[in-house]
């Protein structure tokens, strides 16, 4: 089935380690999301991608990055966790078009020890 | 501006009872609307959606929501909950050009047996 795959599932780091989480779809989708998910909270959007195109919200902190090197793929890069970043990541896809749902991932469980 | 106002963080209902999670919507443009269902430590499932279509939407699992545009409303039901309801709820605005979504802040439904 078409779906939006992220590994791993849980993932443990140590507060200053870089860690790299992962999201693959094989949907086609052009539109990529990462979101950070604390507990009992909605979603909060820290970046998307349009193809290529990168857009960074306002308030995500310069600790994240993403990469995106092609369709199917999309990166989220936490440079020095601290013990904030711990919460769940979201991969989500989408079409363009505000008619258009977004398809979530499973999510990836980050602790920071 | 684009918003959405659930109405209560928590909702307890006992098993083959009626489910009413209640949304508020707030936006300067005909909305495109939608319930997402997320069990723990999973990802966001899509419920429903309503894209200027037909008022009753039906989604899966039993639940239905009505627009109501006179009541700035997005509601959503189920005749009769089951345990395997019991999750958190977002209702969700799509934005007008940017492809991203506003959330609410959720609804967690318990089903008592």
């Amino acid at each position: 089935d078409a779906m939006v795959i992220q590994n791993p599932r849980y993932q443990v780091t140590q507060f200053g380690k870089p860690v790299t989480l992962s999201c693959s779809q094989t949907l086609n989708h052009n539109v990529m999301y990462w979101y950070q998910q604390k507990s009992s909270q909605a979603p909060k959007l820290l970046f998307h991608y349009y193809d290529k195109d990168f857009n960074n919200e306002a308030d995500t902190p310069d600790n994240f990055q993403s990469r995106r090197p092609n369709t199917s793929f999309c990166f989220l890069d936490i440079r020095s966790p601290g013990l904030g970043d711990a919460a769940m990541y979201l991969c989500a896809t989408s079409r363009t078009g505000r008619h258009y749902e977004q398809y979530f991932g499973p999510g990836t469980r980050l602790t920071v020890t | 501006a684009q918003s959405v106002t659930q109405l209560d963080s928590h909702v307890s209902v006992s098993e083959g009872t009626p489910v009413l999670l209640r949304c508020n919507y707030s936006s300067s443009y005909s909305p495109s609307l939608f319930w997402y269902v997320q069990h723990p430590n999973k990802g966001l499932q899509l419920l429903l959606k309503y894209t200027s279509a037909a008022t009753l939407v039906k989604g899966i699992n039993g639940f239905e929501a009505e627009f109501k545009k006179s009541e700035t409303s997005f509601h959503l039901t189920k005749p009769s909950a089951h345990m395997s309801d019991a999750a958190e709820y977002f209702c969700v605005v799509s934005t007008y050009n940017t492809d991203k979504l506003i959330f609410g802040t959720g609804t967690r439904l318990q089903v008592f047996p």
